[in-house]
């Protein structure tokens, strides 16, 4: 079964304790990306990926990293979480990015920085 | 800069009525437009393209170019439609740009 999945599903963390939110997909896809959707914000993009080793910055970057070693894992990490990164994250993948690609969506993880 | 921008935050309707989410963007060149779903407690979920003229769930949309706008109709609301709806640009190109999405439209189906 075609999947994008995220782990974890839930975290409650404190301010300045390094994290990791893992993304993984099973379709080959090469283009990978992290969204964080907000209460009148809607969604936003931090992070994308064209493939392995090539990241590059969405509109919300700040605070964020990510890697890309292998095509089917895109991780976000927070090196030091801050409470406006309390937020529903979201992983995505497609084949290559191109306009006619439908993105698949991971099922979100809710983030709480104390 | 490129823009989506949905009017509406809430939208509520009653049961059978129709229902419009009104969607505009603001882009130079030639735009692919797309509308996303997301129902309670389930993950975003594309819902349809307009570079596909389909008619999904009930739904249509018409990318007007004129009018820099591409709402999401549906003739008799149901409840089931009661969900988080986001209105995504994406850019045109060979190379990838992401997806700009709107801010959303929650959408209320009263029975």
């Amino acid at each position: 079964e075609a999947q994008v999945t995220q782990n974890p599903r839930y975290l409650i963390t404190v301010t300045g304790k390094k994290l990791t939110v893992t993304c993984s997909q099973n379709m080959n896809h090469e283009y990978m990306s992290w969204y964080r959707q907000d209460p009148g914000l809607g969604l936003r993009q931090i992070y994308y990926s064209m493939n392995v080793e090539v990241t590059d910055k969405g509109d919300v970057p700040e605070g964020y990293k990510v890697s890309r070693k292998e095509k089917r894992n895109f991780p976000l990490i927070l090196e030091s979480p801050s409470p406006n990164q309390t937020s529903l994250y979201f992983c995505a993948s497609s084949l290559t990015g191109r306009d006619t690609d439908t993105q698949y969506f991971g099922p979100g993880t809710r983030l709480t920085v104390l | 800069a490129q823009r989506v921008t949905q009017p509406e935050k809430l939208l509520s309707v009653f049961k059978g009525a129709p229902v419009e989410l009104k969607c505009n963007y603001s882009y130079s060149g030639s735009p692919e437009l797309f509308w996303y779903v997301q129902y309670s407690r389930q993950r975003l979920q594309l819902l349809l393209r307009h570079i596909s003229r389909e008619s999904i769930k009930g739904f249509t949309a018409d990318l007007n170019k004129g009018e820099t706008s591409f709402h999401l109709k549906k003739p008799f609301a149901q409840e089931e439609d009661s969900a988080m709806y986001y209105c995504a640009l994406h850019l045109g190109g060979s190379g990838n740009t992401p997806l700009v999405f709107g801010k959303g439209t929650r959408l209320s189906v009263i029975a």
